[in-house]
């Protein structure tokens, strides 16, 4: 299964608050798992990643957190800003005879409210 | 610092029309996809190739084609227009090795409508 399941589908966070996005996965063939951030009338761009043999990688007020044995992964955005409101997917990296290729979420919504 | 460039950001063609989306990168990849973006559906994949004329089906293939006659530059064709293909497309690049680098490149997409 190449699957991703992103959940929730949409996201009302207060400023100053913490946004959880949540995905899983079912393949054990995957080995990068990358966030990606997307604001209206732009493309997704590259926000994070991780790999599976870290539990938690931060940077700044993103954080992504890990579970192996469960097959879930989930990006926290710590003290949530309005300029952080955007569509998020996260995607689970598939490697096939040395071909990348990139199995994505179905994406969240975020909104952050002043 | 514009890598990734998709030829327009709006477009607007008539049903039967042939449509052409044109994507071009500047970092020498070698692989080259086109997605298309629905809300609610996510980004679905049509097609990708991984080198020159190399192309491959993605999961909605069906009224679409691709071009890659050169590295840097990957079309999409929609043969016949039709109004469920309105949609934004978006075209995305990565290397083939994850030695030389993760993840995709996006460009900023095309929004196509079909009346």
């Amino acid at each position: 299964q190449q699957q991703v399941k992103q959940s929730p589908q949409s996201l009302i966070v207060q400023k100053g608050g913490i946004s959880i996005i949540n995905c899983a996965y079912e393949n054990t063939a995957f080995d990068y798992f990358p966030w990606y951030q997307q604001f209206p009338g732009k493309g997704p761009a590259l926000l994070i990643a991780i790999r599976p043999d870290v539990s938690e990688k931060k940077e700044g007020r993103f954080t992504i957190s890990f579970n192996k044995s469960a097959k879930q992964f989930s990006l926290h955005i710590m003290d949530s800003q309005p300029g952080d409101s955007a569509t998020y997917f996260c995607a689970a990296l598939f490697m096939n005879t040395g071909f990348q290729k990139l199995v994505f979420g179905t994406g969240t919504r975020l909104l952050v409210s002043p | 610092d514009v890598k990734v460039t998709q030829s327009s950001r709006y477009l607007v063609k008539r049903t039967g029309e042939k449509v052409f989306l044109e994507c071009v990168q500047d970092m020498d990849h070698e692989n080259m996809f086109w997605y298309r973006q629905d809300p609610g559906l996510g980004l679905r994949l049509i097609y990708f190739s991984y080198d020159v004329k190399m192309k491959e089906k993605g999961d909605i293939p069906e009224g679409y084609s691709v071009s890659r006659e050169k590295k840097e530059r990957f079309s999409l064709i929609l043969e016949s227009a039709s109004t469920n293909q309105t949609s934004m497309y978006l075209c995305a690049s990565s290397f083939n090795h994850i030695g030389q680098g993760y993840g995709y490149t996006f460009g900023s997409g095309t929004r196509l409508t079909v009346v």
